[in-house]
């Protein structure tokens, strides 16, 4: 089932520069969301979205940019790298139809900062 | 605030053994919640919910979970584990927003 997508699937780059995560999702679902996945923190939402150009912050929104142009992408920048977004990172969707319905999760992008 | 523990980090488990995974949420107002399971180098999968009514949900691969509303716990069980139990698994929680707050995950660790 690859119904949502997201690339690349591992990035390394410096801390400084700016990288941009891909999500795809072929569902038209009409929520997005992007999770990071830390040791001991479990995953802590960072920007989510309800519908094309609406978004919005989760837990631990700074130090990153999402925009959400069209439906099924829903990219996540990080502005400046730093080591401690070294992180797995998950994109995931659902439908909105149904409150708090299951969410379909990506199979992660595993970011290094050095 | 709104959270969710999962106080066990690791549990490592023979086969055969019965499973319980604790998770305790603190949420004002209605709550749903959920089991997530990781597998090695997989994303992640729903494995039960609950919403409402009977407070012993079942879900996939013969895991259920119960809600106890009075302990504010949704404790996940498995009465025999397997190897291909080995997996992460994760607790979550949602009230009228649907920001899913997760748990900080137990490894189980299922040995041959």
């Amino acid at each position: 089932d690859a119904g949502i997508t997201q690339s690349p699937r591992y990035k390394i780059t410096e801390t400084g520069r700016q990288v941009t995560l891909m999500c795809h999702q072929t569902w038209s679902h009409s929520y997005m969301f992007w999770y990071r996945q830390d040791l001991g923190h479990g995953l802590r939402l960072i920007y989510y979205s309800a519908a094309a150009d609406i978004t919005d912050k989760g837990e631990v929104p700074d130090g990153y940019v999402v925009s959400r142009s069209k439906t099924e992408n829903f990219p996540l920048t990080l502005e400046s790298a730093t080591r401690s977004q070294t992180s797995v990172y998950f994109c995931a969707s659902n439908d909105g139809r149904s409150p708090n319905e299951k969410l379909f999760f990506g199979s992660g992008t595993q970011l290094s900062v050095l | 605030a709104q959270s969710v523990s999962q106080h066990n980090h690791h549990v490592i488990l023979s086969e055969a053994a019965s499973l319980e995974l604790g998770c305790n949420y603190s949420y004002g107002g209605t709550v749903n919640l959920f089991w997530y399971v990781q597998y090695p180098g997989q994303h992640l999968q729903l494995l039960l919910k609950y919403f409402s009514g009977d407070p012993l949900v079942k879900g996939i691969k013969g895991f259920e979970a119960e809600f106890i509303k009075s302990k504010f716990s949704f404790n996940l069980r498995k009465p025999s584990v397997q190897w291909s139990d080995t997996a992460e698994y994760f607790c979550a929680a949602s009230g009228s927003a649907r920001q899913l707050t997760f748990g900080s995950g137990t490894q189980l660790t299922v040995l041959p």
